[in-house]
């Protein structure tokens, strides 16, 4: 069955960057895109980027991210990492990554990670 | 515009019938998915491409679309529908997704 397990919580202080790891399993870790996706407390859910795990693993990432995230992936273990810098307490949040399909001109997340907390705090 | 608005919030009664809507000009050119979240849970596909529900979603949800807007109905809503809905679609690039405001819906 399709799975997708991020890694633990994390605490950080404010200036600092996270790693976050999202491991795949279950179907053909090149086959389908990865997204990320967050959801600050008691907030919306917000679309961060995405990741194609095939060929040179190129990326889209929101605009509003550009020059402070980054996602790679590494296939021999069929994990994606969401690296986001700078942190500000604004990015506390949940992060998800979710499984992306493709088809009749939309996208949609299929499966979703368990999701790995985030917090920012001095 | 690179917004999807929905109502923040609609109530609906045991066994009867709600729809929730989402608006926005990338609905003109992509077709939406939503998303059920329940507190403290990860969000769930329960309808994707306009009007395809996953296996294992009940056939109570189903979703429709016309211009700008898209929308989900719960035919006979039941408790275990009280949650948050979100809409999703590529933006106007079609390289980039985005994500409704989002509807909290009480099951009263």
């Amino acid at each position: 069955q399709v799975q997708l397990v991020q890694s633990a919580a994390e605490v950080k202080k404010p200036g600092a960057s996270v790693k976050v790891s999202c491991k795949a399993s279950g179907y053909t870790f090149y086959t389908y895109f990865i997204h990320w996706v967050r959801q600050a407390p008691g907030q919306g859910l917000q679309w961060l980027g995405k990741i194609n795990p095939s060929g040179a693993g190129s990326t889209t990432y929101a605009q509003r991210f550009q020059g402070r995230l980054t996602m790679t992936r590494d296939t021999s273990t069929g994990t994606v990492y969401l690296d986001l810098r700078t942190l500000r307490s604004e990015d506390t949040a949940m992060y998800y990554c979710a499984r992306g399909d493709d088809g009749y001109g939309s996208t949609w997340l299929d499966f979703w990670g368990q999701g790995t907390l985030v917090t920012v705090s001095s | 515009s690179s917004e999807l608005t929905q109502d923040p919030a609609v109530s609906v009664a045991l066994g009867q019938t709600v729809r929730i809507t989402c608006q926005g000009d990338s609905l003109r050119s992509s077709s939406a998915s939503w998303y059920q979240q329940k507190p403290g849970q990860t969000p769930v596909l329960v309808v994707y491409a306009k009007d395809n529900r996953p296996s294992g979603i009940p056939g109570r949800f189903s979703g429709s679309s016309s211009g700008d807007t898209a929308s989900l109905t719960i035919t006979g809503a039941q408790a275990e529908d009280d949650a948050d809905y979100y809409c999703s679609s590529r933006d106007s690039s079609g390289d980039h997704s985005l994500f409704g405001t989002g509807t909290t819906v009480t099951v009263l």
